[in-house]
């Protein structure tokens, strides 16, 4: 039971460049999501799923597509990098619960630096 | 969305008690209270939730307020390797279906 698992682990982009963040659970979870996370501070959400071919925005989805084609994997697009999406990315995944009566599981991040 | 106070940073021995606390003044009466903790270079892990009774698990025990305003984790022996960013978050907001939304947490050093 691999959990969530992200690749790649690092990544160095020009501005311009585009990439796809890779996210896969082996959980059967309904529920997946996407944050970022810059230096010193919380998570924030970019983008999330509720089960496949449902998806919706966060608090800072600009920059970034995402599409839910399966239940497992739940990739983050990055269209055209910019360095303000120099960051650390995690993917997180759980069970619907209501009210989150759940826990959450997160993957090891992917860090990203754009040039 | 419930509001979340948690001081920025706090200091323990190795093998005693922490207690960290946490204050959600405006949080709904059918929220869950989740605690993560995040390692450093490591995405965050489950730690614990609860929604009235206080509750307790291998990892750590969650004391809850009466009034469901507060709430504290509670390490029972810290180990060196509890030293973390943990996260109080009220569950359920916006209207959404619910989605995790992270503070800046409490910046836990552990000392030998």
């Amino acid at each position: 039971n691999a959990g969530v698992t992200q690749t790649p682990k690092f990544q160095v982009l020009k501005t311009g460049q585009s990439m796809t963040l890779q996210c896969a659970q082996d959980m059967n979870h309904e529920y997946m999501s996407w944050y970022r996370q810059d230096p010193g501070m919380g998570l924030r959400l970019i983008h999330y799923s509720v089960g496949a071919g449902i998806t919706d925005q966060g608090e800072v989805p600009n920059g970034y597509n995402v599409s839910r084609s399966t239940t497992e994997d739940f990739p983050l697009r990055l269209l055209s990098a910019a360095p303000s999406q120099t960051s650390v990315y995690f993917c997180a995944s759980s069970l619907l619960g209501q009210n989150w009566n759940t826990e959450a599981f997160f993957g090891q991040g992917t860090r990203l630096t754009v040039v | 969305d419930a509001k979340t106070t948690q001081p920025n940073s706090m200091e323990s021995n190795e093998e005693e008690p922490v207690h960290l606390p946490c204050n959600h003044s405006t949080i709904s009466g059918t929220d869950y209270i989740h605690w993560y903790r995040q390692l450093p270079s490591q995405g965050p892990e489950y730690v614990i939730h609860g929604l009235t009774s206080n509750v307790n698990n291998r990892m750590a025990s969650l004391a809850i307020a009466e009034d469901r305003k507060s709430s504290t984790l509670i390490l029972h022996r810290a180990t060196l390797r509890d030293a973390a960013v943990y996260y109080c978050i009220p569950g359920n907001y916006g209207g959404s279906q619910g989605n995790l939304i992270f503070g800046k947490g409490t910046k836990l050093s552990v000392k030998p």
